[in-house]
């Protein structure tokens, strides 16, 4: 059974960069079909996907957050990351990383647990 | 973008009572349509997808129905685990996709 957990700073000054890492365990990030996505949850408000990487290394993002978004995949320690450039308070959210089911649509049946990343000075 | 609503906002429903939550499409989604249920300081579990396919595990109280822009969440005979927030999500759109903003099952 495959699992995620993130990792990173709690807390992000504005106009930095937040940075967190996916670590995946009982399954290889390289092997083939699988989606490995950010998806964030503002305070208290609904979910909002982030971006996601193919095991190939292809990326795709969120259009609204694709000038600020970068995601790469590091095989050799089983992680995928995040980076999110220029925050500000609104980029405050839990942070999950999340795995598709594996049949070739974008469906997350494998999460991390989340992380809170609040942005503030 | 295609944009997701949900209703209601608040859904109250005492337990062994049937709960029927409805999400709706700003286009066609044909049945690319998922719900996940999320439970305070969680992360979602996908319940639903394909509009009506139950994913592993998930009980049979739980059924979805739909297609095109309309879409049903039934839960049967709620339990009070079943008492959380469900979300439901388009994933028609390739490559993005959205969710909806939710509808919370509280205790009535």
């Amino acid at each position: 059974q495959v699992q995620l957990q993130e990792s990173g700073p709690g807390l992000v000054k504005p106009s930095q960069t937040l940075s967190l890492t996916c670590t995946v365990s009982g399954g290889s990030i390289s092997s083939g079909g699988y989606y490995w996505s950010w998806i964030r949850q503002h305070p208290g408000k609904g979910l909002e996907w982030i971006g996601y990487i193919y095991y190939s290394g292809s990326t795709y993002y969120n259009p609204s957050l694709k000038s600020r978004v970068t995601i790469s995949v590091d095989t050799s320690k089983n992680q995928f990351s995040l980076k999110l450039s220029s925050v500000t308070a609104a980029d405050t959210a839990v942070y999950y990383c999340a795995r598709d089911l594996g049949i070739g649509e974008l469906l997350y049946g494998y999460w991390g647990q989340g992380t809170l990343v609040t942005v503030s000075s | 973008e295609i944009v997701m609503t949900q209703s209601p906002a608040t859904l109250s429903v005492s337990p062994g009572e049937r709960a029927t939550l409805s999400c709706r499409a700003s286009q066609s989604v044909s049945s690319n349509l998922a719900w996940y249920q999320q439970k305070p300081g969680q992360a979602p579990r996908l319940l639903i997808y394909g509009a009506s396919t139950r994913a592993t595990g998930i009980p049979a109280r739980f059924s979805g129905s739909g297609s095109g822009t309309e879409f049903t969440l039934t839960i049967s005979s709620l339990q009070s685990e079943d008492f959380a927030v469900y979300y439901c999500q388009q994933y028609n759109n390739w490559p993005t996709f959205t969710f909806g903003p939710g509808t919370k099952v509280d205790i009535k």
